[in-house]
């Protein structure tokens, strides 16, 4: 069952360090989807891309924060100095194409001390 | 602003009780309004997708209709695997190559009890 893979799945960093998420699009699908899931909150959109490509970006905070998917390997949401308030879920979602339903994978659980 | 309203945030059914959620919504254009169920510790997955008012799609115990501006998930005779929780979204009409994002609800939480 090829679906959308995450690694890793639980991370822990302290503060001042970074953190690197990656994901494996389903395959055949082009279109990558970064969301947080805060406690108590709704998934939150962070940024769209295509291969190479940033698409959308109006979600992710302007510090700190950056994506990539680049032409070979999966796709990478890096934190920068990671602060205690970036604990959070982060999902991945990916899909075919325009319109078409996001499938997700099963998130990171990023933990700061 | 897109927003998403769910309610109730959290329902308990016994099973076989039947019982409805609710999702309104606020879009400038609607594109598709999707539902997906989540389970703790999973990724969101996907159930349905609707895209225009009058129409309604089904799985198995799960029913959902969409009007202009609100959309249901009808769930019959809930099993207590039918327990997560739910969550709407909507993705607004864009022009070629525009934002495809989701606005999530913040869900419901069901609760089926033998």
């Amino acid at each position: 069952n090829a679906g959308v893979m995450q690694n890793p799945r639980h991370l822990v960093r302290r503060r001042g360090q970074e953190a690197r998420l990656r994901c494996s699009p389903m395959k055949g699908h082009s279109h990558v989807y970064w969301y947080r899931q805060l406690p108590e909150e709704g998934l939150k959109f962070m940024v769209y891309l295509q291969k190479e490509n940033i698409i959308d970006e109006s979600g992710m905070p302007k510090e700190r924060f950056s994506a990539e998917f680049p032409k070979e390997g999966p796709s990478i949401l890096r934190i920068q100095q990671v602060v205690r308030g970036d604990s959070a879920a982060y999902f991945c979602a990916s899909s075919p194409g325009t319109g078409r339903p996001q499938h997700f994978g099963d998130g990171t659980r990023l933990s700061i001390l | 602003e897109d927003q998403v309203t769910q309610s109730p945030e959290a329902l308990r059914l016994q099973e076989g009780e039947s019982s409805s959620l609710n999702c309104s919504y606020t879009v400038s254009g609607l594109r598709g309004l999707f539902w997906y169920r989540q389970d703790p510790g999973k990724g969101p997955e996907f159930l349905f997708t609707l895209y225009s008012a009058g129409e309604e799609k089904e799985k198995e115990r799960l029913k959902a209709t969409l009007t202009k501006k609100e959309s249901f998930l009808h769930i019959t005779a809930p099993k207590p695997e039918d327990s997560a929780t739910y969550l709407c979204a909507v993705q607004r009409f864009h022009t070629q190559g525009g934002s495809e994002k989701l606005v999530f609800g913040k869900g419901t939480k069901l609760t089926v009890n033998p």
